[in-house]
């Protein structure tokens, strides 16, 4: 079974840009979970979608945003870039909601660096 | 407000022995946790779990242990061979999975 695929893998931009990442789970996974990595940080948590609808959400500002596909494929935008939206963005598949099941699997990340 | 701490951001082991890697949570809500393995340019994959309802969880050389009163969680690995040389979070989960900032382990041959 292919694992969690997220295109690009690299990706720079400069401040005020906007940017999509896209990401493509397991077959017949349907949850998609959106993460932020950044040094010292750990992993935050963005946003959860399931069935199409964003089901759970953390404290990122409305600049970030994503949604998901009748496929499971989901896609997470950033408008308006700024220098802090540095990071790796890794996306995270499971059979289910977070909560039923117990374990995500993770895409290898976007590194986006804005300048 | 970080839920869940890893207070040591690198550890050096020498191979054979036993790494100790430390996780400290403040939300007695927690009702499972994990560990995952982070190489660099891979996204991090998983390890380990432990129910909230259990203390000790075992795979192979890797062994996860919870102590609910302290609020405390450590993953060991005996022995320790250098390709554990990696990134390990630690995460909590309610409705969402809290992680940790990560432990930086290096295995010396």
């Amino acid at each position: 079974k292919a694992g969690v695929t997220q295109t690009p893998r690299y990706l720079i931009k400069t401040r005020g840009q906007q940017v999509t990442l896209s990401c493509s789970p397991i077959s017949g996974h349907r949850s998609v979970s959106w993460y932020q990595q950044t040094p010292g940080q750990g992993l935050q948590f963005l946003f959860e979608y399931f069935s199409e609808t964003q089901r759970n959400k953390g404290n990122f500002p409305g600049r970030f945003s994503g949604r998901q596909f009748s496929n499971s494929r989901s896609e997470m935008n950033v408008s308006t870039l700024e220098l802090g939206d540095s990071a790796l963005y890794l996306c995270a598949s499971s059979p289910d909601l977070t909560g039923t099941y117990n374990e995500q699997f993770f895409g290898p990340g976007t590194r986006l660096t804005v300048l | 407000d970080q839920q869940v701490k890893q207070n040591s951001p690198s550890l050096s082991v020498q191979e054979g022995r036993i790494s100790i890697l430390n996780c400290d949570y403040t939300n007695s809500m927690f009702d499972y946790f994990l560990w995952y393995k982070k190489y660099p340019a891979e996204g991090p994959t998983f390890l380990i779990s432990i129910s909230s309802i259990k203390d000790k969880n075992e795979d192979g050389r890797f062994t996860v242990f919870l102590n609910k009163s302290a609020k405390h969680l450590s993953l060991h690995i005996v022995p320790s061979q250098p390709g554990d040389s990696a990134v390990y979070f630690c995460a909590a989960r309610t409705y969402k999975y809290i992680f940790g900032t990560g432990t930086r382990l290096k295995v010396l041959a």
